[in-house]
């Protein structure tokens, strides 16, 4: 149980373009998604925490206006990568709040490899 | 300020050769620390929830342990198989945003 789906989990796009991934809850209901960026060797570092049907949050230095993040629904969160750029390559990975006690009431996307050329 | 600090950053051990990592963090009000493991170009997998000092838990070959300050993650005997990034992480405040130390890279060599 609490499972969430990333897509896609590798994207290359050509700079100037925008990238849409998308993390859905399977069988339970995300009313809070936090997304995350990986660069090579380092940790998770936290950009936003969604919340549905309201605006996201994001965290210090994260340009709202790039990383458009929408939670429309209670199974749906995405994060739109805008006017995508080489320094936006990196990994995503999105998480939700599940208070499911067997994944320690968090559960993680598997990620998505974003490469812009 | 809200910290978790990891150490060491990359550890080498042969197969069968049990070690610790270390995850010090400085919270104020502890809502749980988290381990995980997190292959390359995949996202953490859940191993442990520890919230008390003086918790332990144990699944096949991890052992985690609490103290006020720190946690420990024990690999005893470990196998090649157990080559993975270590990841801990604190829940921040009643958001429960998770903060993640910068994890140690495990290497098992057979």
């Amino acid at each position: 149980g609490a499972v969430v789906s990333q897509h896609p989990s590798r994207v290359i796009c050509k700079s100037g373009t925008s990238v849409k991934i998308e993390c859905r809850s399977l069988d339970f209901q995300a009313t809070t998604m936090f997304w995350y960026r990986q660069f090579p060797k380092q940790s998770l570092m936290l950009m936003a925490t969604s919340n549905e049907g309201s605006k996201a949050t994001y965290e210090q230095g994260v340009e709202k206006d790039k990383f458009l993040i929408n939670h429309a629904s209670l199974t749906l969160s995405t994060l739109t990568v805008t006017s995508a750029h080489p320094e936006d390559s990196s990994f995503y990975i999105c998480s939700a709040r599940t208070g499911y006690p067997l994944t320690g009431g968090y559960t993680f996307g598997s990620g998505t490899r974003l490469t812009v050329v | 300020e809200d910290q978790v600090t990891q150490s060491p950053e990359a550890l080498r051990l042969q197969e069968g050769e049990s070690s610790s990592l270390n995850c010090s963090y400085t919270v104020s009000g502890l809502r749980g620390l988290f381990w995980y493991r997190q292959d390359p170009g995949k996202g953490p997998e859940f191993l442990f929830t520890l919230y008390s000092a003086g918790e332990e838990k144990e699944k096949e070959r991890l052992k985690a342990t609490l103290t006020k300050k720190e946690s420990f993650l024990h690999i005893t005997a470990p196998k090649p198989e157990d080559s993975a990034t270590y990841l801990c992480a604190v829940p921040l405040d009643s958001s429960y945003k998770l903060i993640f130390g910068s994890g140690t890279r495990l290497l098992v060599r057979p």
